[in-house]
This record gives C-alpha cells, structure tokens and sequence, in this order.
C-alpha cells in the first residue's frame, strides 16, 4: 500500500528558505517507473506543479518556478526533499507529496499548510 | 508551456448530468494522455479519470472521459449526479518535461 505524508515548518519569514520532507513506503523509488513529485495549492486557488523526481534520479521543474527550487532524495531512499528559496507570502498554501504512475499523480499526501509571513 | 483552461463552475440538478470541459492552449491534447481529479474540501485530490477515459477501480461509471481534437479539449462527464459529486474537478496533462494542472471546476449540486 503506497504511502505519503509531508512534513515541514508551518510557518516561514519572507525571503527565508522552506524545507519540506516527504516520507513515502509502499513503493521504491529505485524501481523503474517510479517518480515523486510536488504540488502546491494556494487557498482557494488550483493545483500547481512543482517539481518532480524519478527511479533514475532525475529532476523535472515547474519552469516558472526553477530558479528556486530544488528536489532530491536523501540516503534512506525512503524520503524526498523539496527546497524553496526567497519564500514571499504568495508561497502560502498546502503543499502536496504525490506518487507518480504513467503520468498519473494515482496517490497524495493529506498535504502540509505552510504560511509565509513576518 | 501550454496551459488548460476549465469553466470556473458547472452546476446541475440530482440525478442529471453535466460536463467539464479541460481546453487545452497550444499542442495537441490528444498528443499526451489527460488525467481528471476530485477534489473535496479539506482532502487532497483523488483520481476519478486516467489516461483520457480510463477509470481508476472503485471510481463509479457515472464518470467518464473523452477528448475531442477539434476543440483541443478534454472532457469530464458526471452522469446521475448526487450530493457527493459536489467537489472541485481538475484536469491535468503533460509535455516531455513538465506538468500541467487545469484552472478547476466548482462543481454544485442543486
């Protein structure tokens, strides 16, 4: 059964950097086809992609958004980790670890509500 | 970068039906597979339509997909509507190397 959940601060200061964590199980990221991905949401606002990481270690970024971000594993291979740099308070919203199959985002996180602000 | 423009809602009464359409800004939608998704207040999206028209298991019949290459648009149907149905719908597609999400659809159950 696979699973997600992020994890990361609540609350952030304007120009500072936003770490987030994702712990996943029920799947490898080692096996061929498998990609994590993030996806944030403003309230009341869409969905939008962020960032993604597949079997191979390759990265894949939202290009309006490039600049500042970064996503990788860490050694477990059980965890990916988002990085967003210069954080402004349009950053606020919940943000979102997805698992990837054949371009379908088929599992999410309950996603992590982060706020930007002074 | 191409973007998917959806209605902002759609409403329809029990038991009836009502349609989504997702158009797709530039490139072919029939070019990469589109992908619907639920989403209920407070809960993260689920998917109700993959790879155009397929059905992930124990998503209801009432929803079904389709593309049309003459408007460069997907669509999302919802026959039978009930009370659950109420939720945002969002289509999603790709290119080689990115992701795109729809501008969503409110969907109202009257």
């Amino acid at each position: 059964q696979v699973t997600l959940r992020e994890s990361g601060p609540a609350l952030v200061k304007p120009t500072q950097t936003l770490t987030l964590t994702c712990t996943f199980s029920g799947f490898s990221l080692s096996t061929s086809g498998m990609s994590v991905s993030w996806i944030r949401q403003p309230p009341g606002k869409a969905l939008e992609w962020l960032a993604l990481l597949d079997w191979g270690d390759r990265e894949y970024y939202n290009p309006s958004l490039r600049t500042r971000l970064t996503i990788s594993r860490d050694i477990s291979m059980t965890r990916v980790i988002l990085t967003m740099t210069n954080l402004d308070p349009v950053d606020s919203g919940t943000y979102y670890c997805t698992h990837l199959k054949n371009r379908n985002f088929d599992h999410w996180g309950p996603g992590t509500l982060v706020s930007v602000s002074s | 970068k191409f973007t998917l423009t959806q209605p902002h809602s759609v409403s329809g009464s029990p038991g009836k039906s009502v349609s989504i359409s997702c158009t797709r800004s530039s490139g072919s939608v029939a070019s990469n597979y589109v992908q619907w998704y639920q989403q209920r207040p407070g809960s993260a999206p689920t998917t109700v339509i993959y790879e155009d028209d397929r059905r992930p298991s124990g998503v209801p019949d009432r929803f079904s997909g389709s593309v049309d290459t003459s408007s460069n648009s997907a669509s999302l149907t919802i026959s039978g509507l009930t009370t659950e149905d109420e939720a945002d719908y969002y289509c999603q597609s790709y290119d080689s190397t990115t992701y795109v999400f729809g501008t969503g659809t409110k969907v109202t159950v009257l």
